[in-house]
């Protein structure tokens, strides 16, 4: 069936470094992903998201990388500080999914000061 | 704020019963989705109303059910509740349909005891 799936459960990073969190996604016909970031106790917070007819976008310290041939999305954030710690997780929706996101099981993120 | 109201933010309630929660849409978003969240499935999409009109079924239990008003608030109501219903609950809106921004709400945490 459908799933969005990711490589790392936990990451653990230090304060300053770079982090890289990285999903696996099996709907080919998938076209828009989404990074959301979700601290205890309140709901997914938007970072960037992707549309399929580009393979990078950058934000403001992040920076989402989309290869379509292996169907891996990828979230970069630079000089990682202890706010970035949170689970992240990656969606994935299609047109033909009328919109829905399909979420991944999520990574935690750590940031060690 | 995001924008997207939830109540209530926590429900404690014994098995057997029926709960009702309520999600307000962020102004000017037609599309509602709800989510669970629990800790071992991560956010699994249930339903999806656009203008008022069921648009995606997802793994929603047949002792749930969801609607939208026409002010485009919408419930999504739980009966003959079970310990494994114990759950965040997240609804977002979006815009549009299929694809857009999705903004969550804070969740409602139920508890069935």
């Amino acid at each position: 069936g459908e799933s969005v799936g990711l490589h790392l459960p936990t990451l653990s990073v230090q304060e300053g470094d770079n982090s890289i969190i990285n999903c696996a996604y099996s709907n080919s016909a998938s076209d828009y992903f989404i990074w959301y970031k979700q601290e205890s106790g309140k709901g997914p917070q938007f970072i960037i998201d992707i549309r399929s007819n580009m393979d990078k976008r950058q934000g403001q310290r992040v920076t989402v990388l989309l290869n379509k041939t292996v169907k891996h999305l990828s979230l970069q954030i630079a000089a990682t500080q202890p706010g970035d710690s949170a689970v992240y997780f990656c969606a994935e929706s299609s047109y033909n999914q009328g919109g829905k996101l399909i979420f991944g099981q999520g990574t935690e993120l750590s940031v060690k000061p | 704020d995001s924008g997207v109201t939830q109540t209530p933010k926590h429900l404690i309630t014994a098995t057997g019963q029926r709960v009702t929660l309520r999600c307000s849409p962020r102004s000017g978003d037609l599309s509602v989705y709800w989510y669970q969240q629990s800790l071992d499935q991560g956010l699994q999409f249930l339903i999806q109303y656009y203008n008022g009109e069921e648009r995606a079924k997802g793994n929603i239990l047949e002792r749930f059910s969801a609607q939208q008003f026409p002010d485009l608030h919408s419930e999504l109501n739980l009966s003959s509740l079970e310990l494994g219903d114990s759950a965040l609950y997240f609804c977002a809106s979006s815009p549009s349909t299929p694809v857009g921004g999705y903004t969550f709400g804070s969740g409602t945490r139920l508890t069935v005891v």
